[in-house]
């Protein structure tokens, strides 16, 4: 497909669980960035890789988030033993380029619901 | 730290008008702004990307214009249309001018 792809698209989870959110650039995309957006809020950033270098892990709530992006291309998010302040939307991007300029291109999210 | 207001939260409009949405930020030192579309239960569709050389892009219905001085951007849409509902964001880059600042967005709904 021509765009951003992320699976699970929905995930339910219990307090305490593990769970890993997958996402699928644009081919050939560098930059990648991963967003938080809780109900009514726009979106907030988590972190930023550059081919497979983590650049920017500031936005990464708790030690408990950590995120890879190993061979440059897929990326995962994981976060260790949820909690119900978890739940959120998480959005993931990619953009051609390295900095401001280029524009973001969004998935369709995975939308996480922490019971 | 850059902020990013939207007015109004929310719109209601009968179909076929014209319909200004608001967006305000605290740091004038942007290279660019944008503007995003986002459907429920959807990711968000980029509508315009304004340069900070640049006062004005249009794209079809959609005319969005930057006063960088006054930290100040509309979108203006032209015609309004059922379709064009949806929540609509603007974003402005952050600290490390990579990773976008948004506003909570303005809800706008077209009624037929």
């Amino acid at each position: 497909g021509a765009g951003v792809s992320q699976s699970p698209r929905y995930k339910v989870a219990k307090r305490g669980q593990d769970v890993a959110l997958r996402c699928d650039p644009i081919s050939g995309h560098v930059s990648l960035f991963w967003y938080q957006q809780a109900l009514g809020q726009g979106p907030e950033f988590l972190t930023y890789f550059q081919n497979e270098a983590q650049l920017d892990k500031s936005g990464l709530p708790s030690d408990r988030f950590f995120a890879e992006r190993p061979e440059g291309s897929v990326s995962t998010l994981k976060i260790q033993r949820t909690q119900q302040e978890d739940s959120a939307v998480y959005l993931c991007a990619s953009s051609f380029g390295t900095g401001g300029p280029y524009t973001q291109y969004f998935g369709p999210g995975t939308r996480l619901l922490v019971l | 730290k850059q902020e990013v207001t939207q007015i109004p939260a929310a719109l209601s409009v009968p179909e076929g008008e014209n319909l200004v949405l608001n967006c305000s930020f605290t740091d004038s030192a942007i290279y660019n702004l944008q503007w995003f579309r986002q459907d429920p239960g959807k990711g968000l569709t980029s509508l315009l990307l304004i340069q900070s050389s640049q006062r004005e892009q249009t794209s079809g219905r959609l005319n969005a214009s930057l006063d960088k001085s006054s930290g100040r951007s509309t979108l203006y849409i032209a015609a309004s249309q059922p379709g064009d509902s949806a929540t609509y964001l603007c974003a402005v880059p952050g600290a490390g001018s990579y990773q976008l600042t948004f506003g909570k967005g303005t809800k706008l709904s077209v009624i037929p």
